[in-house]
């Protein structure tokens, strides 16, 4: 069975200042691994697919890396409206199931 | 990406009945996926919703409790019967094989807030 587990739980961060949300998977054949952001009260929002070990991707702020066992979320100089809460999910080639982590919760103070 | 939207968008219902929920997307899609997010949780998938057959449930979930139609491309419901208090969740649609896209990729809808008292 698919799993997924993140760390922290909860971060809180001064505004521009950098850090680092992890995502550990196992998985019998990854497909891809999946980052999505959550604002209360919202569906999660689309942010990166990730393919295989090394592979990199950024938006913005957010650069969002993979090995063969876990990916990082990396947020640089983060801003207030950065803060939602950052979902990891990982899908194999069985089947187009998404199992999801249980999310990192990210609070940007001013 | 497509606009996907649902409704109702939150809802308070009594024990004991059922609600549907409704969602739409602007664009043909290969695959829709039902969704629950319970309080301070992650998303749990209860079905895939397969176009002009029967939806195929995980474990833990059933037909009867949770009657999903696809009837075309665009479409889909998911109803939530006999409600009890333990149904208070976020139900979320998604969809994936946009056209253009990746077809694993899914995309969510704004999601439906229910309480069950």
């Amino acid at each position: 069975e698919d799993q997924v587990t993140q760390s922290p739980e909860a971060l809180r961060l001064q505004e521009g200042e950098s850090s680092s949300l992890n995502c550990s998977y196992t998985v019998s054949g990854l497909r891809g691994l999946f980052w999505y952001r959550q604002d209360p009260g919202k569906g999660p929002e689309f942010l990166f697919t990730l393919y295989s070990a090394g592979e990199e991707k950024e938006k913005e702020r957010l650069k969002a890396t993979l090995t063969k066992k876990e990916s990082f979320l990396h947020i640089t100089a983060p801003k207030p409206e950065d803060s939602a809460t950052y979902l990891c999910a990982v899908s194999n080639f069985g089947n187009e199931k998404l199992t999801f982590g249980t999310g990192t919760r990210l609070t940007i103070i001013p | 990406s497509a606009v996907i939207s649902q409704k109702p968008s939150r809802d308070i219902c009594q024990r004991g009945t059922s609600l549907t929920i409704q969602c739409q997307v602007d664009s043909q899609v290969t695959m829709m996926f039902w969704y629950r997010q319970q309080p301070g949780q992650s998303l749990t998938l209860i079905a895939t919703a397969n176009q002009g057959s029967e939806a195929t449930y995980e474990s833990g979930f059933v037909i009867d409790k949770f009657p999903i139609s696809r009837p075309n491309l665009t479409f889909s419901t998911l109803t939530v019967s006999n409600m009890s208090p333990e149904d208070s969740s976020i139900y979320l649609c998604s969809v994936g094989g946009l056209a253009g896209g990746r077809p694993h990729e899914q995309f969510f809808g704004p999601g439906t807030r229910l309480t069950v008292l």
